[in-house]
C-alpha cells in the first residue's frame, strides 16, 4: 500500500527567505507524485506533478520539487518566500490516474 | 470556466436531519471525487465516479452516505441522518480523461450540531 508523509505539520518562515517542505512515500512501485496548495477557505490547486522524465519540476510561482527515488522523497522548495505563499501544502501520490493518496498537510506560515 | 461548483459553500444542520451537498463538475471532465478534510484524518476519497458511474465507494464511512451522478454535470453526496463526527469539509473535484490533475471546488463546510 502507499502512504505519504509530511513530517512538518507547520513551517514558520520570515519574507524572502527559502523554504523547503519534506515529502517521503512508501510505494513498491512506480508512482506519480504532486504538490497541491490549499489557501485559506479554498479548494486544493496543484502547484506542480512529477509524472516522468526530468526529476526536476517546476511551477509558475517559483516552486519547485525533485523527486529522488532512492530516498522516496518529493520534498518542496522555493528560494524567496512570499507573505503571498502562505497556506497549506498537501503532497499526494498515486499508481492510478485517480486514487489519490494524501499527506496530512504543512501549513506554511510567512511572516513580515 | 467557472471551474468546479459546489453548494452550499456553508451547511449547519442538527443531528438526525438529511443533509445533501452538491457539485457540478467542469464540462467534459469525465471523473468526479468526493472528498472528506477533517484535522483528525486529513483528507480522504469517498467515492469515485467515470462516465457517471460509481467506480470505487470503498472510502464511503457507512451506510448513511449515498452518492449519485445522475448525468454528466451533476452529483450529489447524501448523510442520512447527519451525525456531529460528519462535520467536515467535503470538496468536489473533477478529472479529465487522459489527465492526473484533478480540479478542486471550493469545499462545503458543514457542521452538524
Amino acid at each position: 500500500a502507499q502512504s505519504v508523509t509530511q513530517l512538518d505539520s507547520q513551517v514558520p518562515v520570515f519574507e524572502e527567505a527559502p523554504v523547503e517542505l519534506r515529502c517521503n512515500y512508501s510505494s513498491s512501485v512506480s508512482v506519480y507524485l504532486f504538490w497541491y496548495v490549499q489557501y485559506p477557505n479554498q479548494g486544493l490547486q496543484l502547484l506542480l506533478k512529477y509524472l516522468s522524465g526530468s526529476t526536476l519540476v517546476e511551477s509558475i510561482n517559483g516552486f519547485e520539487a525533485e523527486f529522488n527515488k532512492s530516498q522516496t522523497s518529493f520534498h518542496l522548495r522555493k528560494p524567496s518566500v512570499h507573505i503571498s505563499d502562505t497556506a497549506e501544502y498537501f503532497c499526494a501520490v498515486t499508481r492510478s490516474s485517480y486514487k489519490l493518496i494524501f499527506g496530512s498537510g504543512t501549513r506554511l506560515l510567512v511572516r513580515p | 470556466d467557472a471551474g468546479v461548483i459546489q453548494s452550499p459553500r456553508h451547511e449547519v444542520t442538527e443531528m438526525g436531519q438529511e443533509v445533501t451537498l452538491r457539485c457540478k463538475p467542469i464540462s467534459g471532465h469525465n471523473s468526479l471525487f468526493w472528498y472528506r478534510q477533517t484535522m483528525m484524518r486529513g483528507l480522504e476519497l469517498l467515492i469515485y465516479f467515470n462516465n457517471n458511474v460509481p467506480i470505487d465507494d470503498s472510502g464511503m464511512p457507512e451506510d448513511r452516505f449515498s452518492a449519485k451522478m445522475p448525468n454528466a454535470s451533476f452529483s450529489t453526496l447524501k448523510i442520512q441522518p447527519s451525525e456531529p463526527r460528519d462535520s467536515a469539509v467535503y470538496f468536489c473535484a473533477s478529472l479529465p480523461s487522459g489527465s492526473y490533475e484533478q480540479y478542486f471546488g471550493p469545499g462545503t463546510r458543514l457542521t452538524v450540531t
